[in-house]
């Protein structure tokens, strides 16, 4: 079986600062995909990264990282001087190469105070 | 490139009351889902479509779900009759299927259902 955790269900910073999202997964797949989808109040699920399970590459997107550490089952999302507009709800999803499932997290609600 | 569209969204009906939902996938995408999110969890599959072919309705609630993707485009998911616990967000996401690495869904803004 496959399962993603998620275990910050709240995480509340000041504008400016920096927030980091912990994402562990389960899989016994050897081929996986890995992503992150922000939801913002609108309700529309937004794709942030793919990440394939052999690409441990970390990454940046403007002021989006992610860190990818297979050893550990981890996908840990951070965004640096965070702003309002990135009040939302993250979440971390794996997907199974063989049939395209996927399984997502439950979430972590993300709020920036100016 | 247009995104999936939904309709409507939002939708208050009282139970055993019935429902549709409407889905438009982004153009070119096989593959369709529909998704069931209830308030403060992560999205689950009710449903997938390759094309206009059933992937996976293992977890579609047969007895009052039903869904449709007729000429391989749009789909229709229906529940009829509706009962409280089915108040959710109803997402529908397309991706373009078939080879690995064309997998990346994309998903549109959702129903919000509410039973009364």
């Amino acid at each position: 079986a496959q399962k993603v955790t998620q275990a910050q269900t709240e995480i509340s910073v000041v504008e400016k600062e920096d927030v980091t999202l912990d994402c562990v997964y389960e899989t016994r797949d050897t081929t996986y995909y890995l992503f992150w989808y922000k939801q913002p109040p609108s309700g529309e699920l937004v794709f942030l990264i793919r990440r394939n399970s052999f690409d441990e590459q970390n990454e940046i997107s403007g002021r989006y990282s992610w860190n990818f550490q297979k050893s550990t089952s981890s996908f840990n999302f951070t965004i640096t001087a965070s702003q309002v507009v990135d009040s939302a709800v993250y979440f971390c999803a794996l997907l199974r190469s063989n049939d395209y499932k996927l399984s997502f997290g439950a979430g972590t609600t993300v709020t920036v105070r100016a | 490139e247009a995104g999936v569209a939904q309709s409507p969204r939002y939708k208050i009906i009282e139970k055993r009351q019935s429902v549709a939902f409407w889905c438009n996938p982004i153009s070119g995408h096989a593959t369709l889902y529909w998704y069931q999110q209830i308030l403060g969890q992560g999205p689950k599959l009710l449903i997938q479509f390759q094309n206009n072919g059933v992937v996976d309705d293992s977890q579609l609630p047969k007895d009052r779900f039903s869904a449709e993707r007729l000429k391989g485009v749009d789909s229709t998911l229906k529940i009829q009759p509706a009962k409280l616990e089915d108040s959710a967000v109803y997402l529908c996401a397309s991706s373009l299927g078939g080879l690995a690495g064309r997998d990346t869904q994309y998903f549109g803004p959702g129903t919000r259902l509410t039973v009364l």
